[in-house]
């Protein structure tokens, strides 16, 4: 199973600021993997797939980069609805399909 | 528009069957795998199980092997999950989702439905 690690847990920036937030998986997952959203109360949302390719209707102040075990996803000047979890999710060796434990992002 | 609508969940005791449903709308149904994803409550996401397009392929996590099934029925553009055995550890919201195809050919969730929340409590 691959095991997707976020860092930070949690982030607290202003409006304006860059967000960069890393999910490191533990074997290489090639360019297959993803990004979602997920507000309280709300289900998850699609924001990057293969990486780095923003899906339909997503802002491009949202950026996806990295191959392999490494990958950020960048929000270069974050507004207030941008507070959220975010979470990583691989599908290169499945079953099983694997999320990583998330990243609280506060704007304050 | 696309949506996705569960329905099914409610409180169940240690043991128990609970079936979830899923109706799918605005997209044709066949041409896609589908998946339930679940949250446990202050929890991440998990991957339960999927399906494909026609039914023939399904995949579950370890941990509900042998206790949940996972079904379609494409003439009524229907999604089920029919959960037994159910365990404290499987309250959740469960999330259906279709695995949409894009550039790579790989599948990602989007979008998803507003989920249903199964209670496993004595």
């Amino acid at each position: 199973e691959i095991v997707l690690t976020q860092s930070p847990a949690t982030l607290s920036l202003s409006p304006g600021e860059r967000a960069t937030l890393s999910c490191r998986a533990s074997q290489s997952v090639s360019s297959y993997l993803a990004w979602f959203q997920q507000k309280p109360g709300q289900a998850p949302r699609l924001l990057i797939y293969d990486a780095s390719n923003r899906a339909t209707g997503i802002p491009a102040r949202f950026s996806g980069s990295g191959s392999g075990t490494d990958f950020t996803l960048t929000i270069s000047s974050l507004v207030p609805e941008d507070s959220a979890v975010y979470y990583c999710q691989q599908r290169s060796n499945w079953p099983p399909i694997t999320f990583g434990q998330g990243t609280r992002l506060e704007i304050k | 528009e696309v949506q996705l609508v569960e329905s099914g969940g409610g409180l169940v005791q240690p043991g128990g069957s609970l079936r979830l449903s899923c109706a799918a709308s605005g997209f044709t149904f066949s041409s896609y795998w589908m998946s339930w994803v679940r949250q446990a409550p202050g929890k991440g996401l998990e991957w339960v199980a999927n399906i494909k397009q026609d039914g023939s392929e399904k995949y579950y996590v370890d941990s509900v092997k042998g206790r949940f099934t996972i079904s379609r029925d494409n003439a009524k553009n229907s999604l089920c999950l029919q959960m037994n055995s159910l365990r404290v550890e499987d309250t959740a919201i469960y999330y259906c989702a279709r695995e949409g195809q894009f550039g790579s050919g790989n599948n990602w969730f989007d979008p998803w439905g507003q989920g249903t929340l199964v209670t496993v409590s004595s």
